[in-house]
């Protein structure tokens, strides 16, 4: 079935460096993506979308990129800093298949260290 | 900024109450949704709406049930909270065409 998973659970990264947060996904049918920031004790927040018409898109410091090859997306964070401390999710989408509700990933734990 | 709005933000309720989570939203989406979710796992959908009088469960059983009677209203009822059912529940909205979900603040239960 189709499936939205992350590599890794947590990634630290010192400030300053660049982040990479990883998702792949199962469903090659698969036509759009979203990446979402949720702080704790908070709702998850939209940071930047992809459509498979795409390779790469680049938003205020964060970049994602679509390889549709191997059906891998990632989200690179420039410049991390200690508010980009976060859970970070992937969700996938089949647009054209009608309503169908985003497929999200399990999450990666961003924690940035001062 | 979305525009939508969860209330209450935390609740501490008794096992056998009934109880009745509120979300709004000022968009007008016409998709609405809960989620299920513990803190800092994964998201699990327990209810959607594609718009008023349509509702449909999710990927996760829940206990729980919903109600669309306007666009921008889409509460969610437990009958008899459980200890089982502790956890965050938050509500998220999209408009129609690419399904860019915009969520809520979210209510924290905790079911005594």
């Amino acid at each position: 079935g189709e499936s939205v998973g992350l590599h890794l659970p947590t990634l630290s990264v010192q400030e300053g460096d660049n982040s990479i947060i990883n998702c792949a996904y199962s469903n090659s049918a698969s036509d759009y993506f979203i990446w979402y920031k949720q702080e704790s004790g908070k709702g998850p927040q939209f940071i930047i979308d992809i459509r498979s018409n795409m390779d790469k898109r680049q938003g205020q410091r964060v970049t994602v990129l679509l390889n549709k090859t191997v059906k891998h997306l990632s989200l690179q964070i420039a410049a991390t800093q200690p508010g980009d401390s976060a859970v970070y999710f992937c969700a996938e989408n089949i647009f054209h298949s009608g309503n169908t509700p985003l497929v999200f990933g399990k999450g990666t734990r961003l924690s940035v260290i001062a | 900024e979305a525009d939508i709005y969860q209330t209450p933000r935390y609740l501490v309720i008794g096992t056998g109450k009934k109880i009745t989570l509120e979300c709004s939203q000022t968009m007008g989406h016409d998709k609405m949704y809960w989620y299920q979710q513990d803190p800092g796992m994964e998201l699990h959908l327990i209810h959607y709406s594609y718009g008023v009088n349509s509702t449909e469960k999710g990927d996760l059983s829940s206990e729980s049930t919903v109600s669309r009677i306007r666009t921008e209203h889409f509460p969610l009822t437990l009958e008899s909270a459980r200890p089982s059912h502790t956890s965050q529940y938050l509500c998220a909205s999209s408009p129609t065409g690419w399904e860019t979900q915009y969520f809520g603040p979210g209510t924290r239960l905790l079911v005594l």
